[in-house]
């Protein structure tokens, strides 16, 4: 069964700050790894990894995934209030088109 | 921007009610699907469709669920007869292909 786990649960930090976010996963045939930003409802998609060591970019936000190592961290610098939300990564395996979430990370970023 | 539409935001019903759940995928995707997220919890997957069928379900989507696209551009989940544990936000995705799917923003569906 295909698992994600999130790390930290919960976060706080002031604006300003940097914060890593931790996912690791076990999947059978990998193919993907996304990251979603959830505000009040609806998972936003941030960023989709197939292939280790390759940093995907947003302004402040980065990733990078680890497919030796079974991990992906997501870096958000210079935080903002608006950057408060459950962060979540979620997994795909080939030939499947399912995706598997962790629990998330809250993040709360306080002024 | 293209987005995933969802109607209701919020709906109330009776235990043992059916309910359909409804949907607008992004006009260009091919694979659409529903998740749930009971408050509180992980969001899980129910169940995919591609090229007008269930390409993948989970042990969630039992015969109480159907899913339906009625027509080219609505994608509906139906509930037969609702429980209370039916209780969650229910979200409908849809994607180009197996990469990133984009989500709707979700009915709250509360079974009393």
């Amino acid at each position: 069964e295909d698992k994600v786990v999130q790390s930290p649960l919960s976060l706080v930090v002031h604006e300003g700050d940097t914060v890593t976010l931790n996912c690791s996963y076990e999947v059978t045939n990998f193919r993907s790894l996304l990251w979603y930003k959830q505000e009040k409802k609806a998972p936003t998609f941030l960023f989709m990894l197939t292939s280790s060591g390759i940093e995907k970019k947003s302004g402040r936000l980065s990733s990078i995934l680890d497919k030796k190592e079974l991990f992906s961290i997501l870096n958000i610098t210079a935080t903002q209030t608006g950057d408060s939300a459950i962060y979540l990564c979620a997994v795909s395996g080939a030939g499947s088109y399912q995706l598997t979430f962790g629990k998330g990370t809250k993040l709360s970023v306080i002024p | 921007e293209p987005e995933v539409t969802q109607t209701p935001s919020h709906q109330v019903t009776q235990m043992g009610q059916e309910v359909i759940l409804r949907c607008v995928p992004i006009s260009n995707h091919l694979y659409f699907y529903w998740y749930r997220q009971i408050l509180g919890q992980k969001v899980e997957f129910l169940v995919s469709f591609y090229n007008n069928e269930i390409s993948e379900k989970s042990e969630i989507f039992d015969d109480q669920f159907s899913v339906e696209r009625p027509d080219g551009s609505n994608f509906t989940l139906k509930i037969r007869s609702t429980k209370l544990e039916d209780s969650a936000m229910y979200f409908c995705a849809s994607s180009e292909s197996w990469g990133e799917a984009f989500f709707g923003q979700g009915t709250r569906l509360t079974v009393v």
